[in-house]
């Protein structure tokens, strides 16, 4: 078993749609989140970084990690053609560690 | 906010020649630097984790002779693929942290290798 699991989709939705994506882990020790966005041939994009549990709200993103279900989401309000890529969550127990990734989840927005 | 800049983005190389890829850090101090590789659509898979003025830690399966590592300042590191062959075509990202978690990890563009 891996120790970050994501749906890699793809996952397609209507412009303007609230879209959720979600990961789930098993290291009780990971205490960093994060959410990369990734565009064919490019580096991925920091999104979202949260420490422990708790929301963290920016802009049309909302990061939420339930460390007791060891479950983590991104919300994307309002979803935009331009959303469309593939969203890397990722994780560790310090941050100086390499980080764990799921193996991403793609996304298409459609206007 | 951090930036780390990763240049070549594409690379042609012939077989048995070597490259090199540099990844720096533009305005922070990058106490730990890591190399990936991502094959197409698939997740970023860790080659190395190197410190500053230390020698780095290869994954399991990577060669460290093949894939030379170099973190000689904190702004600064490099990846040489040594005597390329058609299999290490790949899209190759560095990462960069300052250690503290101040701005999580930052990556850089990536480079697209493609040996002939």
């Amino acid at each position: 078993q891996k120790e970050v699991e994501q749906d890699p989709g793809p996952l397609s939705v209507p412009e303007g749609a609230i879209v959720s994506l979600n990961c789930t882990y098993s290291n009780s020790a990971f205490q960093y989140f994060m959410w990369y966005r990734q565009y064919s041939r490019k580096g991925p994009e920091l999104l979202m970084y949260t420490y422990s549990s708790g929301n963290k709200e920016d802009g049309r993103f909302t990061a939420q990690v339930d460390k007791s279900s060891k479950y983590i989401s991104l919300f994307i309000r309002d979803s935009q053609p331009s959303d469309s890529a593939t969203y890397l969550c990722a994780m560790n127990s310090n941050s100086g560690y390499a980080l764990n990734f799921g193996k991403g989840t793609s996304l298409l927005v459609t206007p | 906010g951090a930036v780390v800049s990763q240049h070549p983005s594409r690379v042609i190389c012939k077989s048995g020649t070597s490259v090199k890829i540099e990844c720096r850090s533009l305005d922070f101090q990058a106490t730990t630097m890591f190399w990936y590789r991502q094959f197409p659509k698939q997740s970023l898979m860790l080659m190395a984790t190197s410190n500053e003025g230390s020698k780095a830690t290869y994954e399991q399966g990577v060669e460290k002779d093949k894939f030379l590592i170099n973190h000689a300042s904190l702004t600064l590191s490099t990846l040489t693929v040594t005597s390329a062959h058609p299999e290490d075509s790949s899209f190759y990202i560095c990462s960069a942290s300052d250690g503290q978690g101040t701005y999580g990890y930052t990556f850089g563009s990536g480079t697209r290798l493609t040996v002939v």
